[in-house]
């Protein structure tokens, strides 16, 4: 068990529709990471949180936003949902000092988008 | 900006015989590689990474990856292969400079089968 959760499991939302995925790090991690991982791809990086602040981004527009609370859980909140938003979004969390080399990751939440 | 990639979309094999997943890696500087097993309904679990030193870097459940520089490759190996290694393995790169704010760069996956 890496220790990292999110939630929920599954949901199904309808275009256009607002959705917000939640996600508690491994006890002593302080950097939450989001990964995208569409039907038969690997997981595309989102962005990255650490002391609250979005650290880096990758190449997905600003419909998708995130934040971190103070001890270090991060929401994900995608909003005016497309048909392509569906897909499997994964939380990866680590710490600073040491990078994604001590990456642990959750199990995921589904989500489809009718 | 850094890339692996994965050749084989599925690999098929017996069990009890070696398995190899491949990967190429294309980056600047040195890479850290690393590889992830993914079952179904379930999140990525780390296997094994590479960062400097030895090219056979040993890993959890058996499986080990051999580094080679001249090839950029770093293929995912395992001398005998198990009906429950059956899963989707990703290989992937480190991204970024900076210390701690690095992503990882995944390949497509390859999907390993493995017959009784």
């Amino acid at each position: 068990d890496a220790g990292v959760t999110q939630s929920p499991t599954h949901l199904i939302k309808t275009r256009g529709q607002q959705v917000t995925l939640r996600c508690s790090p491994k006890s002593g991690h302080d950097t939450v990471s989001w990964y995208q991982q569409a039907l038969g791809q690997g997981p595309q990086f989102i962005f990255q949180y650490y002391e609250e602040e979005e650290r880096q981004r990758g190449n997905f527009p600003d419909r998708f936003s995130g934040h971190q609370f103070p001890n270090y859980s991060s929401e994900l909140n995608v909003n005016a949902l497309l048909l392509g938003d569906s897909a499997l979004y994964l939380c990866a969390s680590s710490l600073v000092d040491l990078g994604p080399d001590t990456q642990y990751f959750g199990p995921g939440t589904r989500l489809t988008v009718l | 900006a850094q890339s692996v990639a994965q050749p084989e979309d599925q690999v098929n094999v017996a069990e009890g015989n070696p398995l190899t997943v491949k990967c190429t890696y294309s980056v600047s500087g040195n890479p850290y590689l690393f590889w992830y097993v993914q079952y179904p309904n379930r999140g990525l679990q780390f296997l094994l990474k590479y960062i400097t030193g030895d090219n056979l870097v040993k890993g959890s459940y058996g499986f080990e990856a051999e580094f080679n520089k001249s090839q950029t490759s770093f293929h995912l190996k395992k001398p005998s292969a198990l009906v429950s290694d059956s899963a989707l393995y990703f290989c992937a790169v480190r991204d970024g400079w900076r210390t701690g704010f690095q992503k990882l760069v995944f390949g497509t996956g390859t999907r390993l089968l493995v017959s009784p």
